[in-house]
């Protein structure tokens, strides 16, 4: 079955530092991948997302790129900031129209940005 | 703000005793999902309906547990003789349409059970 593999944290930087959290999925064909983060105290909320392979998502400074022939969707962000600090996500969908698109969830990865 | 809401946000039982959850999409979710997180693993998938109609259920969804959604609107997920290791996060999330579109997710009813 389709799964999900990110690096464990918690991954700690300074301000400023540069970021990059590892994901590999593996699936049959083409899953759409996410980037879901969860601040303390609340909900997952979408960071980003691609549809199909070299497509980039990006948001608030973080990116991500769908490659196909690494079965990878790696988050990165130039530059972090104390706001930052919280458990990322990476999860992917099922394909086709009658498929039930539920997510598959990496681990998480939490995300400690010091002063 | 989502827009999913979910009540409780934290319960807390005693062994043995039914709980049950109520999650409050928008009204354009046509989809609604159920996840469990346990504590430091991601969500894992338990169930989803397509308006009223639940079309699959995990096997993580034991006997003991059932989810409704009876006028596709707000969606209820009891848990019967509840037992230590139902002790999770239970998310909902809604979606719009079908394929690959973005889940909205609630806050979450944290459960203990002692």
């Amino acid at each position: 079955g389709d799964s999900v593999t990110q690096m464990e944290g918690p991954v700690t930087l300074s301000e400023e530092a540069f970021l990059t959290i590892n994901c590999t999925y593996t699936a049959t064909g083409y899953p759409s991948l996410f980037w879901y983060v969860q601040y303390p105290g609340e909900g997952l909320q979408l960071l980003l997302k691609a549809t199909k392979a070299d497509d980039k998502g990006s948001n608030k400074g973080f990116e991500a790129t769908y490659r196909k022939e690494t079965t990878s969707f790696h988050l990165e962000k130039g530059s972090v900031q104390v706001s930052d600090s919280a458990v990322y996500f990476c999860a992917l969908s099922g394909l086709g129209f009658d498929a039930g698109n539920m997510l598959t969830f990496g681990g998480g990865t939490r995300l400690m940005v010091k002063p | 703000d989502t827009g999913v809401s979910q009540d409780p946000r934290h319960k807390i039982t005693k062994r043995g005793q039914n709980v049950t959850f109520r999650c409050d999409p928008i009204s354009e979710h046509n989809r609604l999902y159920w996840y469990r997180q346990t504590l430091g693993q991601g969500p894992e998938f338990l169930t989803y309906f397509q308006n009223e109609a639940q079309l699959e259920k995990s096997r993580l969804l034991s006997d003991r547990f059932s989810a409704e959604r009876p006028k596709g609107s707000f969606s209820t997920l009891e848990i019967q003789r509840t037992e230590q290791g139902d002790s999770a996060m239970y998310l909902c999330a809604g979606t719009k349409g079908q394929g690959a579109n973005i889940q909205y997710f609630g806050a979450g009813t944290r459960l203990s059970v002692l």
